[in-house]
């Protein structure tokens, strides 16, 4: 089982807006709506910013949003900021030959 | 508010077995959810493991099944990690994090340990 495909790096200036794309198989993000996508500092735990592909979780920016279309997610955010710089991991729910999670190869967010 | 905290050692020597411990606090493990452990070896992405739901279903990521027993404690409120014959590519952050679907396992996770450092050397 592959990694889900992502941009090894997004840059963008304060204020604008960037996508990370995140792309997979029909086994995994274009079979379920069971993706995720993570926010993860240095040095620290991932973090929770997406789930089932569009909805934000509690506390979470609304500047973060999540999308899918067919084997393809996407995360946008919008109105960037120094903070938001850091790693994103995109997730799927996979039942490729046995149930299994899949994560993506991780893009790096540079605020330029 | 649920937290989660994973302990063991941080050196084990290659061909040993990796056991880790993640102790559940302000909810209690048997009460339906999947948990779940998740690694990166340093600098690059993230692993998945495998999950467990009380002691009934235990998923793996094929890749580690050999290897791998996830295993949980209710009266301790704890689950367990240990990975056998491990070798320097095992050599990684662990985590311990809950699946936010309540009895069912959809590989999202909301609440995650800190982590630890688990470097295989001689």
């Amino acid at each position: 089982q592959s990694a889900l495909t992502q941009p090894a790096s997004v840059s963008g200036s304060p204020g604008q807006s960037i996508t990370i794309s995140c792309t997979g198989t029909s086994s995994d993000v274009g079979g379920y709506n069971y993706v995720s996508w993570y926010q993860q500092h240095p040095g620290k735990a991932p973090k929770l910013m997406i789930y089932d592909a569009v909805y934000r979780p509690s506390g979470v920016s609304n500047r973060f949003s999540g999308s899918k279309s067919g084997n393809t997610a996407s995360l946008t955010i919008s109105g960037l900021q120094a903070e938001d710089e850091a790693d994103y991991y995109c997730s799927s729910y996979t039942s490729s030959s046995t149930l299994k999670d899949v994560f993506g190869t991780g893009t790096k967010v540079t605020v330029l | 508010q649920v937290q989660l905290q994973e302990s063991g050692p941080g050196l084990v020597k290659p061909s040993e077995t990796l056991s880790l411990t993640c102790t559940v606090s302000g909810y209690s493990i048997s009460s339906g959810y999947y948990w779940g452990w998740i690694r990166q070896p340093p600098g690059k992405g993230l692993e998945w493991i495998g999950s467990i739901y009380y002691s009934e279903n235990i998923y793996y990521n094929p890749s580690l099944k050999s290897r791998v027993t996830i295993s949980v404690d209710t009266s301790k409120n704890q689950f367990s990690l240990k990975l056998r014959s491990v070798t320097a590519a095992d050599t990684a952050v662990y985590y311990c994090a809950r699946d936010m679907r309540w009895g069912m396992p959809t590989m999202e996770f909301d609440y995650w340990g800190q982590g630890t450092l688990v470097t295989v050397s001689s």
